[in-house]
């Protein structure tokens, strides 16, 4: 079975620096990666997916995430944040024919302050 | 084009009552989800339903049953409500087959006292 370790429970930053969100998975198969975005009382949103081709994928807000399949890491990443980017994180992965059963990592919470 | 709707939004409910959480998309989606959210614990999914007519169980089935009554409708029910279903439970769909990407309602707090 798959599992997905999110390293940072709760990360925060200032409005307009760098933020990383790190994702390690483990699964001896093909797998494919999603990052999803809570905000505060909503449902998840897909903010970006690999599913095959290029290791680094741009996704929506210009977060950007790169696939490593040695280090079977997903890290996440945003160059410059706003404070509308205070939100949970989520990696997720499913097995390529696994019929879309998602698991979870346990959550970021990103936190941006001015 | 609402997406995925859920009712309610919050509940509470006694330990033993029972009730169902409703769940409905209008995006013509294959397949649908239902995953409970624990802090800490991300979200974990209860049933899954990969078209209309199959369900199966997911990571967490336990004290839940579910009906896919049509293709758009997925309910999610609770027979004898325990105090550790105290969680938020989210509703998910999409197009299913080699497309993963689900779209998300807005949730249901429930809390049983």
């Amino acid at each position: 079975a798959q599992s997905v370790t999110q390293l940072d429970s709760q990360v925060p930053v200032f409005e307009e620096a760098p933020v990383e969100l790190r994702c390690n998975y483990s699964s001896s198969v093909s797998v494919y990666l999603f990052w999803y975005v809570q905000y505060p009382n909503q449902g998840l949103q897909l903010l970006l997916k690999y599913l095959s081709g290029s290791t680094l994928v741009k996704g929506i807000n210009g977060f950007e995430a790169e696939f490593n399949k040695s280090q079977t890491s997903f890290h996440l990443r945003k160059p410059s944040v706003h404070i509308s980017d205070t939100a949970e994180y989520f990696c997720a992965v499913t097995l390529v024919d696994s019929w879309g059963k998602l698991q979870f990592g346990a959550g970021t919470q990103v936190v941006v302050t001015p | 084009n609402a997406g995925v709707t859920q009712t309610p939004k919050f509940q509470v409910l006694k330990t033993g009552q029972s009730m169902t959480l409703q769940c409905a998309q209008d995006m013509n989606h294959n397949s649908m989800y239902w995953y409970r959210q624990d802090p800490g614990m991300g979200l974990r999914l209860i049933y899954y339903s990969a078209s209309e007519g199959t369900t199966d169980k997911g990571e967490v089935p336990n004290g839940y049953n579910v009906s896919r009554l049509n293709k758009r409708e997925f309910s999610l029910r609770l027979e004898s409500a325990a105090p550790s279903q105290t969680s938020v439970y989210f509703c998910a769909s999409s197009t299913g087959g080699n497309v993963h990407e689900q779209y998300f309602g807005p949730g249901t707090r429930l809390t049983v006292t």
